[in-house]
């Protein structure tokens, strides 16, 4: 079984910039969740979607969105980049369920200048 | 507010020694805990997955632990290998994964 995939794996953009990457989970699982990591706060939620709805959100600003598509693959969008907002970011996708196991992807790494 | 916290922050030993991470956190309401590694650079790897109802997990060389009532989780890893180097995550699933800022290991031969 394939595991979770995310693409770009590295990604440099300018400040002010918009940037969407994308996330298809592991077959069969349908939430699919998002995570920043920075050395700084290390590992935060952003937030999950379940069946292309959005089912819970971390506290970023409104600058980051997200959707998913009915085949359960995922966006996340940031627009007008900032510095702060270099990280790697982490999608993670589960089977139904709030006790299942979560899978994480290898992760698309953010530079912004 | 949830919390998780990891101790020790990093950790140096040789070859061959049993190790134990601890993770607490503050609030006992979770549906599982999962302990991850992460290599420099790369993605979170699953390496146990507790359930709230659950005490122990074992995975070869990986014991788990979880006492929800006292807010605890260790990891014991037993004959420790380089290979073992990498970070060490736990994380309480709420409605979402709450991270500790976890355990740098390096265990040299």
């Amino acid at each position: 079984k394939a595991g979770v995939t995310q693409t770009p794996r590295y990604l440099i953009k300018t400040r002010g910039q918009q940037v969407t990457l994308s996330c298809s989970p592991i077959s069969g699982h349908r939430s699919v969740s998002w995570y920043q990591q920075t050395p700084g706060q290390g590992l935060q939620f952003l937030f999950e979607y379940f069946s292309e709805t959005q089912r819970n959100k971390g506290n970023f600003p409104g600058r980051f969105s997200g959707r998913q598509f009915s085949n359960s693959r995922s966006e996340m969008n940031v627009s007008t980049l900032e510095l702060g907002d270099s990280a790697l970011y982490l999608c993670a996708s589960r089977g139904q369920g709030g006790h299942y196991e979560q899978y994480f992807g290898p992760g698309t790494r953010l530079t912004v200048t | 507010k949830q919390e998780v916290t990891q101790i020790p922050a990093a950790l140096s030993v040789p070859e061959g020694e049993n190790l134990v991470l601890n993770c607490s956190f503050t609030d006992s309401a979770i549906y599982n805990l999962q302990w991850f590694r992460q290599d420099p650079g790369k993605g979170l790897t699953s390496l146990l997955l507790i359930q709230s109802s659950q005490r122990e997990q074992t995975s070869g060389r990986l014991n788990a632990s979880l006492d929800k009532s006292s807010g605890r989780s260790t990891l014991y890893i037993a004959a420790s290998q380089p290979g073992d180097s990498a970070t060490y995550l736990c994380a309480v699933n709420t409605d979402k994964l709450i991270f500790g800022t976890g355990t740098r290991l390096q265990v040299f031969p």
